[in-house]
């Protein structure tokens, strides 16, 4: 598709079980960002990756959350043993590069909602 | 801590008049600054930014006003349509960062147009 593809739009889960939330960026984008918004707040960031380099992970909130991108393009974001406070919605972004002047082109979000 | 605030949750405006969003910063390392736009369920876009050499930014319908001594800036939408309708976030990049995950946001603004 044209634009950065998200899957599941909607997820409920109960605490304690694992979550995989899916990014497929736009095709010839080598960065790929994945961040969360929950009720109230703004965007925070999670995760960055540029082409073949080492993921920063800073803005993982846990060792609960990891992230991978597979062949430079698709990437999963998984939450291990979810708890409430994971509930919001996660929204994926590409790049063409990893530039501040890069326009970052959003997903639509993954809603995820822990019961 | 946050370093990018939008102290206005909501804001109600007229159709046809002027929107004026505010947003202040603490970091004075930004030197990038930028506006998203968000509609209910779908990603945010990018709108329009502006460097710290300048101190407005127009296109079309929107302007961007940055105040450096005052670490803030605005964004402009005149005249205001329905369809501006939505929740706008305002980010800011520091020099020694790159990419979207140097990107600090706000917590937004939901701008509602009257007819």
């Amino acid at each position: 598709g044209a634009g950065v593809s998200q899957s599941p739009s909607n997820k409920v889960t109960e605490k304690g079980k694992d979550v995989e939330l899916r990014c497929d960026p736009i095709s010839g984008h080598t960065a790929l960002y994945w961040y969360r918004q929950s009720l109230g707040q703004g965007l925070e960031f999670l995760i960055y990756f540029q082409g073949n380099s080492a993921p920063d992970k800073s803005g993982l909130p846990s060792d609960r959350f990891s992230a991978e991108r597979t062949g430079g393009s698709v990437s999963t974001l998984t939450i291990q043993r979810t708890q409430q406070e994971d509930s919001a919605v996660y929204l994926c972004a590409s790049s063409l590069r990893h530039k501040n002047r890069d326009t970052i082109y959003f997903g639509e979000g993954s809603w995820l909602t822990v019961v | 801590d946050q370093q990018v605030k939008q102290n206005s949750p909501s804001l109600s405006v007229q159709e046809g008049r002027i929107s004026i969003l505010n947003c202040d910063y603490t970091n004075s390392m930004f030197d990038y600054f930028l506006w998203y736009k968000k509609y209910p369920a779908e990603g945010p876009t990018f709108l329009i930014s502006i460097s710290s050499i300048k101190d407005k930014n127009e296109d079309g319908r929107f302007t961007v006003f940055l105040n450096k001594s005052a670490k803030h800036l605005s964004l402009h939408i005149v005249p205001s349509q329905p369809g501006d309708s939505a929740v706008y976030f305002c980010a800011a990049s520091a020099r020694s960062g790159g990419g979207a995950d140097g990107l600090t946001f706000g917590k937004g603004t939901h701008l509602i147009i009257q007819p």
